[in-house]
């Protein structure tokens, strides 16, 4: 199985900040990796796909980078809707595996 | 508007038993892979299921192997996940979600989510 390792597990932000997420893959996955938001209560939400393309009506301060092995999840000006848990996931090979998330918080 | 409503959920018994159905709409259904996530309480998404669109490809994580089995009904738009021999580890919220329609194994929406209780 692939594990996904994301870190921080959790980072303390202001408005406007950059928030850099990490996800590091056991095993080389191409490009196929994605990223999720979740806010707490809610069902997650699809922010990146193939590591660095944003899915359509996510706000442009998201980007994503990375293949092989190693990956970013990028929030370039964070707003107050942007607190939340955000995951990796890996779209390689069975099983399917998550990242084991990162909390944004409030500074 | 992509919808996908989850029913099933509820409180069992170890051992026990549950069907779990996601009712989509809004997008041509047997087109697209379908999967189920869970979510156990205070804890990350674990990926449980997947069936392709016609059905006949399934795949399953390790923990419900044997156990799990989805199935759909293209003809009522529907998704099910047949749970037997529940235990304790299976508490989670359960979410159907659909591919993604650019690229596999990627869920571009998600249902609100079942909850499943199984008491020991």
């Amino acid at each position: 199985d692939i594990q996904m390792t994301q870190s921080p597990s959790s980072v303390s932000a202001s408005i406007g900040d950059r928030v850099t997420i990490t996800c590091r893959a056991s095993q080389g996955i191409d490009s196929w990796l994605a990223w999720y938001q979740q806010k707490a209560g809610k069902a997650p939400k699809l922010l990146i796909y193939a590591a660095s393309s944003l899915q359509g009506g996510v706000p442009s301060r998201f980007s994503g980078s990375g293949s092989g092995t190693d990956f970013t999840l990028t929030i370039s000006s964070l707003q107050p809707e942007d607190f939340a848990t955000y995951y990796c996931q890996q779209a390689n090979s069975f099983p399917l595996t998550f990242g084991g998330g990162t909390k944004v918080e409030i500074k | 508007e992509v919808q996908l409503l989850e029913s099933g959920g509820g409180l069992v018994q170890r051992g026990g038993s549950l069907r779990l159905s996601c009712a989509a709409s809004g997008f041509t259904f047997s087109s697209y892979v379908m999967f189920w996530v869970r979510q156990a309480p205070g804890k990350g998404l674990e990926w449980v299921s997947l069936i392709s669109g016609g059905g006949g490809s399934t795949y399953y994580a390790d923990s419900v192997k044997g156990r799990f089995t989805i199935s759909r009904d293209n003809s009522k738009n529907t998704l099910y996940l047949q749970m037997n021999s529940l235990r304790a580890e299976d508490t989670a919220v359960y979410y159907c979600a659909k591919n993604h329609p650019g690229v596999l194994n990627t869920v571009d929406y998600w249902g609100q989510g079942t909850l499943v209780t199984v008491s020991s």
